[in-house]
């Protein structure tokens, strides 16, 4: 089956400081997995921060960047100068590439608390 | 832009008792899922459409029935409710294909008394 494994539970981080969120991916069924970082804000539904569908390459969104690395079968979240603003609970998934089927398998997500 | 609707909001049920939730989205998109959260674990996929007249079971589909009226609704019926199934219900929608980003709807908080 497929499973993802990130940073489980909550990580706080003070204002200005880098971060990263750790997430690797496990599949059995899906050759080149699509990847993806969901972000739900306190309020507010789940909603896409970036993808990433091609090995090696580099998906950013509001200064986040994550990589999709296969050798390692990793995609970490990193941020070089937190904010206030993005408190929130952060989650990694993987989707199959291509085809009629577009389910994700996510992880438990990772709630980030920024401290001012 | 397009929105996903979903009710209700807040649904309180006795055990063995049959509810239905429902969710509604204008993206016209081709594709839409129900997702099960339980506090602190991810998201997990009971059903999905991935057309109309389409339905597929996800990991969790047991104790669940789903039902795609059209194109735009596709609703969930917990068929015997437990209490161990109390957790927040999301529904999301998408393109059809691999790529696509999923849309998700603000959710139904299942209580199970």
């Amino acid at each position: 089956g497929d499973s993802v494994t990130q940073t489980e539970g909550q990580v706080t981080v003070s204002e200005s400081k880098s971060l990263i969120i750790n997430c690797t991916y496990s599949t059995t069924s899906i050759a080149y997995p699509n990847l993806f970082w969901y972000v739900r804000y306190p309020g507010e539904g789940l909603q896409l921060l970036l993808k990433v569908i091609t090995a090696g390459q580099k998906g950013s969104s509001r200064g986040f960047e994550a990589t999709y690395n296969k050798e390692t079968t990793s995609f970490h979240l990193q941020k070089a100068s937190v904010q206030e603003s993005d408190s929130a609970v952060y989650y990694c998934a993987l989707g199959a590439s291509g085809g009629s089927n577009a389910k994700l398998t996510f992880g438990k997500g990772t709630k980030l608390s920024v401290k001012s | 832009g397009g929105i996903i609707t979903q009710t209700p909001k807040f649904l309180i049920g006795q055990e063995g008792q049959k509810l239905t939730l429902k969710c509604q989205q204008n993206f016209n998109h081709d594709t839409m899922y129900w997702y099960r959260q339980d506090s602190g674990k991810g998201l997990r996929l009971i059903y999905y459409s991935i057309t109309e007249n389409d339905l597929q079971k996800g990991d969790l589909s047991e104790g669940y029935d789903a039902s795609r009226e059209k194109k735009s609704s596709f609703s969930l019926t917990v068929t015997s409710a437990q209490k161990n199934e109390m957790a927040v219900f999301l529904c999301a929608s998408s393109m059809r294909g691999g790529y696509a980003e999923q849309f998700f709807g603000p959710g139904t908080r299942l209580t199970v008394l």
